[in-house]
């Protein structure tokens, strides 16, 4: 695809379920980002993946959160346990470059309610 | 203290306005500055990207960075409509410890018909 693509665009849960959130990134691009958007808030960074490099996890809030990228591709974050807390915006972006001056491009987002 | 600051808004002007935004940050070491728009319900898209100080320019769109100041502004000329969006800030450097971008927290626009 053209984009970064990321799935389901809404996800409802209950507190206490585990949800897993996909994020499949543009063709060729070596870094994966996964940041958090609550409402009103700046961008919360949670991960990120560059090639085979050991994920910089520095950003994940708790021990709840996980996250992989299987072949260098596709990226999954999983929250096991949710909270109400958790409701937020999961945004997934992919950067062609591991430099930290390389532009995102982000995907539209997973929309998590936790009721 | 957040690393970087940005005004949430909303600011509402009327079309065909100059528009300005602005972030400051604490941090010195960062390097690259750029600005995110982000329309409701879709993911932040790149607008503008600079490198250490100065201005560039892209259409109705500048991008300016003092550096000495800590101080970063987007200016959109002749706004309109469509221009109303979340806009955000974002910075980082290679001596800052991470390869993640910092995020300001937005400021929404609402640009007047």
């Amino acid at each position: 695809g053209a984009g970064v693509s990321q799935s389901p665009s809404n996800k409802v849960t209950e507190k206490g379920k585990d949800v897993e959130l996909r994020c499949d990134p543009i063709s060729g691009h070596t870094a994966l980002y996964w940041y958090r958007q609550s409402l009103g808030q700046g961008l919360e960074f949670l991960i990120y993946f560059q090639g085979n490099s050991a994920p910089d996890k520095s950003g994940l809030p708790s021990d709840r959160f996980s996250a992989e990228r299987t072949g260098g591709s596709v990226s999954t974050l999983t929250i096991q346990r949710t909270q109400q807390e958790d409701s937020a915006v999961y945004l997934c972006a992919s950067s062609p470059g591991s430099g930290r001056g390389s532009p995102l491009h982000f995907g539209n987002g997973t929309r998590l309610t936790v009721t | 203290q957040k690393e970087v600051e940005q005004d949430p808004g909303p600011l509402s002007v009327p079309e065909g306005a100059i528009v300005s935004l602005n972030c400051t940050y604490s941090n010195s070491a960062f390097q690259y500055f750029m600005w995110y728009r982000q329309y409701s319900r879709k993911g932040p898209e790149l607008l503008m990207y600079t490198y250490s100080s100065g201005n560039k320019e892209d259409g109705r769109f500048t991008a300016q960075v003092d550096k000495s100041s800590k101080y970063i502004s987007l200016f959109i000329r002749d706004s309109q409509p469509s221009d109303s969006a979340t806009y955000l800030c974002a910075m980082s450097g290679q001596d800052t410890g991470r390869r993640a971008l910092t995020f300001g927290s937005g400021t929404r626009l609402q640009v007047q018909p």
